[in-house]
């Protein structure tokens, strides 16, 4: 068990449909991170955020948002959503920044029809 | 922007057989993770290098920086090793995402 929850496990919408996944990092760790996994694009970093403030963005859609708050827990936005959002969804936390080692959460599996 | 390459793409192999996964990146980094999926889906963190090597019971990870190669290395392996192994990659100059290979498919018979 890594310590990171990620809520809901799996999500079914319609196109057009906004979505809210949520991540609880592991106890004691201030640096979130979302990636995404889909079939034809693999694993890709979406967005870091450390001690609630965004740290660095990557190949995050302008339709998909994110924060942290004060507790550490994240939320990922997901907005107007198309078939080719249909993907897994992974929340990861570290203790900082930098390097130290990634725990990941196990997943949202985000449907999209 | 990092490219990340791994071989092979699938392998397949008997149990108690050695294994190598191996990882080619192209531009300076500050660390390296070794990752395992399960067919569930869940990914689990086996190392973090930034030089040398490191073990973990029958798991092995090596990297070279002047290289900028690293390998994963399964020795004696089992059934229960069959998973996707990927390797990603942390930029420098403080770049903080990660950069992912293909993943390699393992599949170990008994």
């Amino acid at each position: 068990d890594s310590g990171v929850t990620q809520t809901p496990k799996h999500l079914i919408t319609a196109t057009g449909q906004r979505v809210t996944l949520r991540c609880s990092p592991r106890s004691g760790d201030l640096s979130v991170y979302w990636y995404q996994q889909s079939l034809d694009q693999g694993l890709q970093f979406l967005i870091q955020y450390y001690n609630g403030e965004e740290r660095a963005k990557g190949n995050i859609l302008e339709r998909f948002s994110a924060q942290q708050f004060p507790d550490l827990h994240s939320e990922l936005n997901l907005s107007s959503l198309e078939l080719g959002d249909s993907a897994l969804y992974f929340c990861a936390s570290s203790l900082q920044t930098g390097v130290s080692p990634l725990h990941f959460g196990n997943g949202t599996r985000l449907t999209v029809t | 922007k990092n490219e990340v390459e791994q071989s092979p793409q699938n392998l397949t192999a008997q149990e108690g057989e050695f294994i190598t996964i191996n990882c080619s990146y192209s531009v300076g980094i500050s660390a390296l993770h070794w990752l395992q999926q399960h067919p569930g889906g869940g990914i689990v963190s086996l190392f973090m290098l930034s030089s040398g090597k490191k073990k973990h019971g029958r798991l092995i990870a090596t990297i070279n920086i002047q290289e900028k190669h690293s390998s994963l290395h399964i020795t004696a392996s089992h059934p229960r090793d069959s998973a996707v192994y990927i390797c990603a990659v942390r930029s420098g100059g403080g770049a903080d995402g990660l950069t992912f290979g293909k993943g390699t498919h393992l599949i170990i018979q008994p």
